[in-house]
């Protein structure tokens, strides 16, 4: 079963500068590689699939990368609202087994 | 618009079980999977596994293997999971979610928090 370890585990950032989040798999992988935003009491919501792919609705100050056994996400310049916690997540082929990463809480500095 | 809706929070005593619902709306319920995930107070995404409702077939994480039951009902486009033998490590918030054509779980329900104590 794949571990994905995600660091920092804290990001201190200002507004308006950019925040870069890593992902780290135990195992390489082609694809099926997924981030996720999550605020206090709300559900995680989907921010990039297939590693590089935007969800609807997602800012273009997203952005997805990666391949093997490592994947980032940087939020270009850094808005309010993104200050969240940030899982990664990726699928084995078979069986078809989904892990989250610990999590990155991306704070106000 | 896709929307999934939970039923609501839920207190149980150790060694019962917990039945938790999600029902679907806005897209064919039996062409896409539902998936489950948990969160313990103050911790990460726990995936516990998913089911296709058109075929029923399942996919459980090794961790609850034994102890969860994922079904459908398509008649009312509602998934459900229960769990059972619960201990205070259950208490968590459950999501459902949607999983989609790229395999991400695109979206998702409110959550129904569970808290198991004597």
């Amino acid at each position: 079963e794949t571990v994905l370890t995600q660091s920092p585990a804290t990001l201190s950032v200002s507004p308006g500068q950019r925040a870069t989040l890593s992902c780290r798999a135990s195992q390489s992988f082609s694809s099926h590689f997924a981030w996720y935003q999550q605020k206090p009491g709300q559900a995680p919501r989907l921010l990039i699939y297939d590693t590089s792919k935007r969800a609807t609705g997602i800012p273009a100050r997203f952005s997805g990368s990666g391949s093997g056994t490592d994947f980032t996400l940087t939020i270009s310049s850094l808005e309010p609202e993104d200050f969240a916690v940030y899982y990664c997540q990726q699928r084995d082929n078979w069986p078809p087994i989904y892990t989250f990463g610990q999590g990155t809480k991306l704070e106000i500095k | 618009q896709v929307h999934l809706l939970q039923s609501g929070a839920e207190m149980k005593k150790p060694g019962a079980s917990v039945k938790v619902s999600c029902k679907a709306s806005g897209y064919t319920f039996t062409g896409y999977n539902i998936h489950w995930i948990r969160q313990a107070p103050r911790q990460g995404l726990e995936w516990m596994g998913r089911i296709n409702p058109d075929s029923r077939g399942t996919n459980y994480a090794q961790k609850f293997q034994g102890r969860v039951t994922m079904t459908t009902d398509t008649s009312i486009t509602t998934a459900y999971m229960e769990l059972s033998r619960l201990t205070s490590d259950d208490t968590a918030v459950y999501f459902c979610a949607r999983e989609d054509e790229w395999l991400s779980l695109d979206s998702w329900a409110q959550g129904t928090l569970v808290t198991v104590s004597s």
